[in-house]
């Protein structure tokens, strides 16, 4: 079957590079977001969440940094590894909503 | 993972057949979800159900029912399946962490219609 790759920007890095996923989201009530990643074949994945009262939140090789002026939303994955190759998306929700938004995701290529 | 399983994970179908896929969770979550994610759209929500008995409809939900008789099984079903079907499925719980709901996905189910 056809890949959820396809038809994604797509970022291509070189393996021990440091790489930059970018998400805009589009509800200025939104105060809480996910970032996922999914592998091909796969089910998504929680990589690290966010509340809107922080900017930055770090994870093990994963940072996430919210800017709600511009209402955007960063990954950064750290000495990145072949084995991070996926679509990673994010996903944003409201206090008391149980029905988040999700974003069409970037697909990350590491050449080794 | 969540505990969360789905069946089948493979299948195909005829046009006009009705299918019916199942996802089992074990964590006894309130709210669960299916979602279908097709090249292009990403993750749009078919139907969601919030305790046994209790189902709504999402964005896509035309051409799809839902029943959750039991907390741990959500059940999606084509009546009558098309070829605009053709999709992965997702089914997914939400947990609250962080003081958010976050969603935790099934394996999918690759369903084709012919």
């Amino acid at each position: 079957g056809e890949s959820v790759g396809l038809h994604l920007p797509t970022l291509s890095v070189q393996e021990g590079d440091n790489s930059i996923i970018n998400c805009a989201y589009s509800n200025s009530a939104s105060d809480y977001f996910i970032w996922y990643k999914q592998e091909s074949g796969k089910g998504p994945q929680f990589i690290i969440d966010i509340r809107s009262n922080m900017d930055k939140r770090q994870g093990q090789r994963v940072t996430v940094l919210l800017n709600k002026t511009v209402k955007h939303l960063s990954l950064q994955i750290a000495a990145t590894q072949p084995g991070d190759s996926a679509v990673y998306f994010c996903a944003e929700n409201m206090e008391g909503s149980y029905i988040p938004t999700f974003g069409r995701g970037t697909s990350l290529i590491v050449h080794p | 993972d969540a505990g969360i399983t789905q069946s089948p994970r493979h299948k195909v179908t005829e046009t006009g057949t009705p299918v019916t896929l199942r996802c089992h969770q074990t964590e006894n979550h309130r709210y669960m979800y299916w979602y279908r994610q097709d090249p292009g759209h990403g993750l749009r929500l078919i139907h969601y159900s919030y305790g046994v008995k209790d189902t709504d409809k999402g964005e896509v939900s035309d051409g799809y029912s839902v029943s959750r008789s039991k907390t741990e099984d959500f059940l999606l079903t084509l009546e009558s399946a098309t070829s605009s079907q053709t999709s992965v499925y997702f089914c997914a719980i939400s947990e609250s962490i962080s003081g958010g709901e976050t969603q935790y996905f099934g394996p999918g189910t690759r369903l084709l219609v012919l």
